[in-house]
């Protein structure tokens, strides 16, 4: 399947500061995603980001607290801002590509703990 | 609206046993896509199949198979002779058929083999 190259694959963060995780697609894609799971729960989507345009945020989720850029159609990256041990989560970032099976990427994830 | 229910939050059963994991979806597209991934406490999503709401013939891949009702909106998953190595949280997911959609998934069955 594609790869997706996802970085870091886990951080240890102060409350506070901010995290930057980036993901690098092996090929052109038009849309990626950026999902949050919480421990124990289900993956939530976060926003959609389309290379050239803002990225669309989901209901519960902000640009301030999770900026998102997409300067090309094989990169983007995701910002946890402001953090606080309630954004200990699994974050990853995915992308659809047609004409495969599987359709959609994912990268490995990245485990961020908030202390 | 979408939505993907899986009830069983947990399954525990012992090596060899076969199991099945429930999924009942929902959603007004005439057209989709149904998913089934295995995420492994490494926290990767493994790709496991993508079926499209046209095909509603069951698939078999090795141990795994899938049995897809369209008149139930069910989309159940069975793993033959389980293993230790199954032992992992499944996630069904529901998309529409552009790539432009996202994933909706469903809070996941945590598989329990042991020895």
């Amino acid at each position: 399947s594609a790869v997706i190259s996802q970085k870091p694959s886990r951080d240890i963060c102060q409350r506070g500061t901010s995290l930057t995780i980036q993901c690098q697609v092996d090929s052109q894609v038009t849309m990626m995603f950026w999902y949050r799971q919480q421990p124990g729960q289900s993956l939530t989507l976060i926003a959609t980001a389309n290379q050239g345009s803002e990225a669309t945020y989901e209901s519960g989720f902000v640009i301030d607290k999770f900026p998102i850029s997409r300067p090309n159609l094989t990169f983007s990256t995701l910002t946890v801002s402001n953090m606080s041990p309630e954004d200990s989560s699994i974050y990853l970032c995915s992308a659809y590509k047609p004409g495969t099976v599987y359709g959609y990427t994912f990268g490995s994830g990245t485990r961020l703990t908030v202390v | 609206a979408q939505k993907v229910t899986q009830a069983q939050t947990e399954i525990s059963v012992v090596e060899k046993e076969d199991v099945t994991l429930d999924c009942v979806y929902e959603t007004r597209d005439t057209t989709y896509y149904l998913f089934w991934y295995k995420q492994p406490p490494s926290g990767e999503l493994v790709f496991l199949i993508r079926r499209n709401s046209f095909d509603e013939q069951n698939e078999i891949s090795g141990r795994y198979s899938w049995n897809f009702q369209k008149s139930t909106s069910s989309f159940n998953f069975t793993i033959t002779a389980s293993q230790v190595v199954d032992s992992a949280v499944y996630f069904c997911a529901l998309s529409a058929p552009s790539g432009y959609s996202t994933l909706t998934f469903g809070k996941g069955t945590m598989l329990l083999v042991s020895p």
